[in-house]
């Protein structure tokens, strides 16, 4: 069946610092992957979108890769702040359909 | 900045009961779409809807569920009588074009149902 892990366990860092945040995905080819935020009790808001033939996508202090040999993508926020504390979502889709399918997220926690 | 609304915040409900979630998506959007989030588990597609009709759904989403476009702005999952593990955060979304193309889905912040 379909997998997709995100690091289980919270990641703490200083403020300054990169964070970096893994989703492995298995018996998957996706067609895209998207990285969402969710704040507590708050729906999630998308952050970036890359397709399967693009290795790298940047927007301001985020960074995402996508390597489809690994089945992994990695998402970096570089000069980390305290607001961006929150729990990040990775997910795919095909073209074929319509549906978002999440992994169950990374809580990041950035510490002054 | 244009968002989706979703009411009620909270529904509290009994078992048994049929429930309404309602959700107003984002005026020019034309693909709308529901997913449950279990607390402390991630959050999984119920269902999508395009041209009035649904357009892909979940295993989840079986004949207790239904969906409808009553006007031209919102946007509603009927969920008719209710078990206590449909207790979840019911998310509306809604896109612009097709997911997969470069136009993100734009989400609600949340009915928080709770089956008693």
């Amino acid at each position: 069946s379909q997998k997709i892990e995100q690091n289980s366990e919270a990641l703490n860092i200083q403020e300054g610092k990169t964070a970096t945040l893994t989703c492995n995905y298995t018996n998957y080819s996706p067609a895209y992957l998207q990285w969402y935020r969710q704040d507590p009790g708050r729906g999630p808001v998308f952050l970036l979108l890359i397709r399967e033939n693009e290795k790298e996508k940047r927007k301001e202090r985020l960074k995402v890769t996508f390597d489809t040999t690994l089945k992994q993508s990695l998402f970096h926020i570089t000069a980390s702040q305290p607001a961006d504390s929150a729990t990040y979502l990775c997910a795919l889709g095909s073209n074929s359909g319509y549906a978002l399918n999440f992994g169950k997220g990374t809580s990041l926690l950035v510490t002054p | 900045e244009p968002e989706v609304t979703q009411t009620p915040s909270h529904q509290v409900t009994q078992m048994g009961q049929e429930v309404i979630l309602r959700c107003v998506p984002i005026s020019n959007h034309l693909y709308f779409y529901w997913y449950r989030q279990i607390l402390g588990q991630k959050v999984e597609f119920l269902v999508s809807f395009y041209n009035n009709e649904i357009s892909e759904k979940s295993e989840i989403f079986d004949d207790q569920f239904s969906v409808e476009r009553p006007d031209g702005s919102n946007f509603t999952l009927k969920i008719r009588s209710t078990k206590l593990e449909d207790s979840a955060m019911y998310f509306c979304a809604s896109s612009e074009s097709p997911t997969g193309s470069n136009q993100p889905q734009h989400f609600g912040d949340g009915t928080r149902l709770s089956i008693l």
